[in-house]
């Protein structure tokens, strides 16, 4: 299986600054055939379902604000916010989707307020 | 609109076993893969289950293999979860979720609000 690791677990940010959260696959999740990476980045905030941010480690879901952005490819992503904003306070998770299950989700980085 | 609204969840012992469902809405239930996650109290997300549109290809994490069958109801758009020897790490929020396009190997666009799972005694 592949394990997904991210760095850091927590993490405090002024407002308005830039904030950027790692996820290291155990294995590429570049599909050579399309060119794809199969990761995408979710928000979760407490009392709600994870919400999709990015997939295909880059394309930002529809109604994602421009300031999330993803980036990388094989076995090394980031997540970066742009300017932090007060709503952004949340667990963020990588997750990978590369051709067979299972699945796997990082452990989650706790976003905060500094 | 899609919609997906688990239920099922509840106290169990442990040994016990639990049917989870998830009804869906909104789209053409049939096309899509649909996944279980599972989230423990206070950590994090789990990879659980998944299967394919047509219930022919089924896939499940180790964790679980074994113990918990997915299945689906095409006809009236249900997913079900039947979870057998239950233990107490398999205490948690239980979701489903759609992916964004019909294949398995989809980014999770769509997710309902999780049924809670307590196994103790």
């Amino acid at each position: 299986d592949i394990v997904m690791t991210q760095s850091p677990d927590s993490l405090a940010v002024s407002l308005g600054e830039r904030a950027t959260i790692n996820c290291k696959s155990s294995q590429s999740v570049l599909y050579n055939s399309n060119n794809k990476n199969y990761l995408a980045w979710y928000q979760q905030k407490p009392g709600q379902p994870p919400k999709l941010l990015i997939y295909w480690a880059s394309t930002r879901e529809s109604g994602v604000p421009d300031r999330f952005s993803g980036s990388g490819s094989g076995t090394d992503f980031t997540l970066t916010i742009s300017s932090l904003q007060a709503e952004d306070v949340a667990v963020y998770y990588c997750q990978q989707y590369y051709i067979t299950p299972p699945f796997t989700f990082g452990q989650g980085t706790k976003l905060e307020i500094k | 609109e899609v919609q997906l609204v688990e239920s099922g969840g509840g106290l169990v012992q442990p040994g016990g076993s639990l049917r989870l469902s998830c009804a869906a809405s909104g789209f053409t239930f049939s096309s899509y893969a649909i996944t279980w996650v599972r989230q423990p109290p206070g950590k994090g997300l789990e990879w659980v289950s998944v299967i394919s549109g047509s219930g022919g290809t089924t896939n499940y994490a180790d964790s679980v293999k074994g113990r918990f069958t997915i299945s689906r109801d095409n006809s009236n758009n249900i997913l079900y979860l039947q979870m057998n020897s239950l233990r107490a790490e398999d205490t948690a929020l239980y979701y489903c979720a759609r992916g964004k396009v019909v294949v398995t190997a989809a980014p999770l666009g769509y997710w309902g609000q999780g049924t809670l799972v307590t196994v103790s005694s």
